[in-house]
C-alpha cells in the first residue's frame, strides 16, 4: 500500500532554534514530493515541490531534501519564530495514480518565545 | 489572484438533507481537486478533474456524492442525502499541469460541514 507517514506528530522547540520534520514514503516511483503548511481553520499552503529529478528546494529559511532510493525527505527550518507553528504536512504523488496527493497526517509545530 | 475560492465557509444542516458546496479554481489552473480531512482520516481525494473532465473519482464515499464541473471556473461537490458521518473539513484545490509536471497545489479555505 502507498502510504505517507511524518514523524513526530507534535513537537515543541524554543523560538531561534533549528529544526528537522520527517517524512518517509512507502514507494521511490513518485513523480514529486510537496511539503505544506496548514493555519489552524485554513487550507493548505504550499510551501516547496520538489520533482522527482530533484534533491532539495529552498526557499528562505526552508530548505527540502529528497532521497528517493530511502523513500524520505526532510523540511529543515532554520531559526525558528512563533509564526512558524502550524501543522506541516507532506504529500506526494505516486507515479501511476494520476495526479493524486498521498498525504501524511502532518507533524504539528510549536514555537515557544 | 484571488487564489481558490469555496463557498459557503460553514455549513450545518440536518441529516437528509442535500448539501451543495462551491468552488472556484484559480483562473488558468487546468486540475481541480476536491478533498475531505477529518480527524481520524486526515486528507482524502475525492475526485480530481482535469481540463473539466473528471478523471479519478475512487475517492468518492457512495452514490450519496457527486462532483460537476461544467466549466473551468467552477465546480460543485454534492451530497444527497447528507449524514452525519459526512461532516469534515472539504477542500477544493487547483493547480496547473498534468503528468509528470505539477505546478504546487494551491487549496482553498475549506467548507465545514456539520450533518446533525
Amino acid at each position: 500500500k502507498q502510504e505517507v507517514t511524518q514523524i513526530p506528530a507534535a513537537l515543541s522547540v524554543p523560538e531561534g532554534e533549528n529544526l528537522v520534520l520527517n517524512c518517509s514514503f512507502t514507494d521511490s516511483a513518485i513523480y514529486n514530493l510537496q511539503w505544506f503548511r496548514q493555519d489552524p481553520g485554513k487550507g493548505l499552503t504550499s510551501l516547496l515541490l520538489i520533482q522527482s529529478s530533484q534533491r532539495e528546494q529552498t526557499s528562505g529559511r526552508l530548505n527540502a531534501s529528497l532521497d528517493k532510493s530511502s523513500g524520505r525527505s526532510t523540511l529543515y527550518i532554520a531559526a525558528s519564530q512563533p509564526g512558524d507553528s502550524a501543522t506541516y504536512l507532506c504529500a506526494v504523488i505516486y507515479t501511476g495514480t494520476a495526479s493524486k496527493l498521498t498525504f501524511g497526517t502532518g507533524t504539528r509545530l510549536q514555537v515557544t518565545l | 489572484d484571488a487564489g481558490v475560492i469555496q463557498s459557503p465557509r460553514h455549513e450545518v444542516t440536518e441529516m437528509g438533507q442535500e448539501v451543495t458546496l462551491r468552488c472556484k479554481p484559480i483562473s488558468g489552473h487546468n486540475s481541480l481537486f476536491w478533498y475531505r480531512q477529518t480527524m481520524m482520516r486526515g486528507l482524502e481525494l475525492l475526485i480530481y478533474f482535469n481540463n473539466n473532465v473528471p478523471i479519478d473519482d475512487s475517492g468518492m464515499p457512495e452514490d450519496r456524492f457527486s462532483a460537476k464541473m461544467p466549466n473551468a471556473s467552477f465546480s460543485t461537490l454534492k451530497i444527497q442525502p447528507s449524514e452525519p458521518r459526512d461532516s469534515a473539513v472539504y477542500f477544493c484545490a487547483s493547480s496547473l499541469g498534468s503528468v509528470p509536471n505539477y505546478s504546487p497545489l494551491h487549496f482553498g479555505n475549506g467548507t465545514r460541514l456539520t450533518v446533525t
